[in-house]
């Protein structure tokens, strides 16, 4: 299993240019999400996904979109980037059908830099 | 010693030694912690989970301490090794959102 994996490793963006960051999974996991990891700040959760057809707002949505129509993909959108944009961007999975015992599995991140 | 503001707190310890990483959450409605390590350049990795009805769970040179009373979650590495120089961070899961900390970041002394 590839487990979750993020593409591409790194971009440059110009401010006003939109782009997609992808992610993948392969361990039929219902819920994903993405975070944003800026120095000193810790992850921060941008948006979040139950399943295949449902999103969520995490802590820092602005700027953001995100869709699921499958269980395996769950792509982050920038529209308009913003140099505010630049960070590290990483896309999590886990289990759903337990409670408990279901941490999160990370890709290695897209580092971003808006110009 | 420490350093905060835009820098993550430092934590050094000698190899061998056992090391202690503290971490405080917001919120009583939490019902599960975790502890992620992450190396430079890569995404976080599990290291060991509690659930809120817990107080302590060990693993492999690790064990990991809940104070609900006071909401603070600890870490503690036993022999710390060369290659646990990492940052740490702790999460709460809040319903369907995990909520990570600032991280602390441990530099092992040879």
């Amino acid at each position: 299993n590839a487990g979750v994996t993020q593409t591409p490793k790194f971009q440059v963006l110009k401010t006003g240019q939109s782009m997609t960051l992808q992610c993948a999974q392969d361990m039929n996991h219902e819920y994903m999400s993405w975070y944003r990891q800026d120095p000193g700040m810790g992850l921060r959760l941008i948006h979040y996904s139950v399943g295949a057809g449902i999103t969520d707002q995490g802590e820092v949505p602005n700027g953001y979109n995100v869709s699921r129509s499958t269980t395996e993909d769950f792509p982050l959108r920038l529209l308009s980037a913003a140099p505010s944009q630049t960070s590290v961007y990483f896309c999590a999975s886990r289990q759903t059908d337990s409670l408990y015992n279901s941490p999160l599995h990370f890709g290695n991140g897209t580092r971003l830099t808006v110009t | 010693g420490e350093s905060v503001g835009l820098h993550l707190p430092t934590l050094s310890v000698q190899e061998g030694d056992n090391s202690i990483i503290n971490c405080a959450y917001s919120n009583s409605a939490s019902d599960y912690f975790i502890w992620y390590k992450q190396e430079s350049g890569k995404g976080p990795q599990f290291i060991i989970d509690i659930r809120s009805n817990m107080d302590k769970r060990q693993g492999q040179r690790v064990t990991v301490l809940l104070n609900k009373t006071v909401k603070h979650l600890s870490l503690q590495i036993a022999a710390t090794q060369p290659g646990d120089s990492a940052v740490y961070f702790c999460a709460e899961r809040r319903r369907d959102k995990v909520i990570f900390g600032p991280g602390t970041s441990l530099s092992v002394i040879p």
